[in-house]
């Protein structure tokens, strides 16, 4: 079957760093996505890791290792906008359908 | 401008009554799919498209209808609603299923059932 654990909320402070970490078990993995997403708004596309390593762009990070089922969104320099519920998805080759998500992550940020 | 177009917006409706949300998207994507959000259980699919005329149940199809006519559109029609039905509902549409093909979402649908 397939299942994707994040935590359910974290908190941080203003200019820090924070890592969200996230894990999954599927059939046919074949890449993950993070996801930000403001409350009341649509979800909108921050990452994709297919092979493992590091992808950096900007302020955010995301890492990625297939043996360990295991992504991690890290965002650093936190700002007050950053707070949100950041989403993992996985695409899975045999699930039949685009991506499977992750209950999400609510991130709140303070000053 | 390339987006996902989702109306109404916003709807308060009662039990029983048919309505139809409609989701249209302008950037030639093959797959569309259809979403709900509830607290604490995240998004869930409800039905999605592969191609015109091509649908498939998502993880709670049930109480919900979805047609592929046209490329570009993908109704989602609740034909008898029921308050658990009252939700925030995402259309989102992708190139293809494959490689780095990333959704995109319509702006969202709250839909209030009484």
């Amino acid at each position: 079957g397939q299942n994707i654990d994040q935590p359910t909320e974290m908190t941080a402070t203003e200019g820090a760093i924070v890592q969200i970490n996230c894990t999954y078990q599927t059939s046919g993995f074949n890449g993950l996505f993070w996801y930000q997403q403001h409350a009341g708004e649509a979800p909108t596309f921050l990452s994709y890791n297919v092979l493992d390593g590091l992808e950096e762009k900007g302020r955010f990070s995301s890492f990625l290792s297939r043996s360990k089922g295991y992504s991690y969104l890290l965002l650093k320099e936190l700002q007050m906008k950053d707070s949100a519920s950041y989403l993992c998805a996985v695409r899975d080759n045999q699930a039949g359908t685009a991506l499977i998500f992750g209950k999400g992550t609510t991130l709140s940020v303070s000053s | 401008e390339a987006q996902v177009t989702q109306n109404p917006r916003y709807l308060i409706t009662v039990t029983g009554k048919k309505l139809t949300v409609t989701c249209s998207q302008n950037m030639n994507h093959e797959y569309m799919s259809w979403y709900r959000q509830d607290p604490g259980l995240g998004l869930r699919q409800i039905y999605y498209s592969m191609n015109v005329e091509v649908t498939d149940k998502g993880d709670v199809p049930e109480g919900y209808k979805v047609s592929r006519k046209e490329k570009r559109n993908f109704p989602l029609i609740l034909e008898s609603p029921s308050p658990n039905q009252t939700s925030l509902y995402f259309c989102a549409s992708s190139l293809s299923v494959g490689g780095g093909d990333t959704q995109y979402f319509g702006p969202g649908t709250r839909l209030t059932v009484l």
